[in-house]
Order: structure tokens, then sequence, then C-alpha cells
């Protein structure tokens, strides 16, 4: 079954505790990205990659980082979370080097920092 | 950057009746409209799309227009069912990066 899944999909953790959410894809999708979804914000780019160790900014980056090392993973790393960091993450790919086809997203991922 | 901006952020309608949901968008560059709906504790998954070659698409009951001028898209869905409640998003794509609107709650009234 073609699917992009997301791990842990409920995290709970402390301020200052390095964390990572794992996103991997097997529809063999050039292009993934992470979005984090805040009440009356909608959905916001954090990090994109169009292949293998290309990764760019998206619109809030701040605080997060990624990796590409492999076409299928994509995880997100919170070096040193902060409470302004709580939010919905959805990880999506898409065929192509681009986000102008189809998204399909992950089951996202709900974070609470404290 | 490109900014979208989707309205109203709520939206109630009899069951049956029409929804219309309205998008404006910042970069003139932005060639690609899709839409995507999210139901209460699920993914974002994608209704219909629209490139810019294109004044308008229609789907069954869900049908989107552009207008590249005026820089603004618009959802419509026919003849309402209580399973088209949910969260709609709009976005827009140009330079490398999707944008998405802010959203909007439809409730279909029985």
């Amino acid at each position: 079954e073609a699917q992009v899944t997301q791990n842990p999909r409920y995290l709970i953790t402390v301020t200052g505790k390095k964390l990572t959410v794992t996103c991997s894809q097997n529809m063999n999708h050039e292009y993934m990205s992470w979005y984090r979804q805040d009440p009356g914000l909608g959905l916001r780019q954090i990090y994109y990659s169009m292949n293998v160790e290309v990764t760019d900014k998206g619109d809030v980056p701040e605080g997060y980082k990624v990796s590409r090392k492999e076409k299928r993973n994509f995880p997100l790393i919170l070096e040193s979370p902060s409470p302004n960091q709580t939010s919905l993450y959805f990880c999506a790919s898409s065929h192509g080097t681009g986000a102008h086809y189809e998204q399909y997203f992950g089951p996202g991922t709900r974070l609470t920092v404290t | 950057g490109e900014n979208v901006e989707q309205h109203p952020s709520t939206l109630s309608v009899q069951e049956g009746d029409s929804a219309v949901i309205k998008c404006t968008y910042s970069d003139s560059a932005s060639n690609y409209f899709p839409w995507y709906k999210q139901e209460l504790g699920k993914r974002p998954q994608l209704i219909i799309d629209i490139r810019s070659n294109v004044g308008e698409k229609k789907d069954q009951r869900i049908a989107v227009t552009l207008n590249k001028t005026a820089k603004h898209f618009s959802l419509h869905i026919t003849e309402t069912q209580p399973e088209d409640s949910a969260v709609y998003f709009c976005a827009a794509f140009g330079n490398e990066k999707l944008t998405f609107g802010t959203g909007t709650r439809l409730t279909i009234i029985p």
C-alpha cells in the first residue's frame, strides 16, 4: 500500500531535550516536506527536499533541522525544543521535484513541549 | 514570499445548498492551486487542483475557478452533503514552495 508514515504519532517532551520525528514514504517520491499546523494559521512549511541531499528552508525553519540521506526518509530534528514548537506536524511527499503535484500527507505527529 | 488569504474562516450551509470558499494570492508567478480537505483528526487530502493555464475545473459536485488577472481562486461545492463537513485549505505553488491559506471550517446543517 502506497503511504507516508510518521513516528511517533504523539510525543510529550520537555524543553531542551533533543528529539527526532521520522518520516518515510514507499512511493519513490523525489519531493518531501514538513509542515506544522496551528489553529488559525493553517499549514506552514518548515523544510522541504527536492531530492537526496537537497534540502531548503520553508517559511518557518527556525529551531528545526532536516536531512535527506535516502530517498524514502526525511526526518525532522528539534535540537532544543521549546514550548512554541508545540504543534501538529505533517510530513508530505509528492512525485517530481516540486510541490506542484498532489501532496501525500502522513498521519501527523502531535508534539507537546512543556 | 507568497501570501495566501482565505475567506471565510467558518461557513455553515444547509444541506443541499452550495458553498463557496475564496482565496487570493500575492505572487503572480504562482502557477498551481490545489484544494485540500481535512476531516477531524485526519490528514489533509487533495480534492481538486487547477493549473494557471486553465480557468475552471470541475469534478462532480466540486469546481474550482481561477482568475489570474485578479489573483484569486475559488472552491465551489454544490448539493452539499453531511460528509462535506470538514476544514478546507487552499494553496498556491510558486518559487518551489507551496503556501497554504488559513483554512475554512465548513459545517453542513442537516
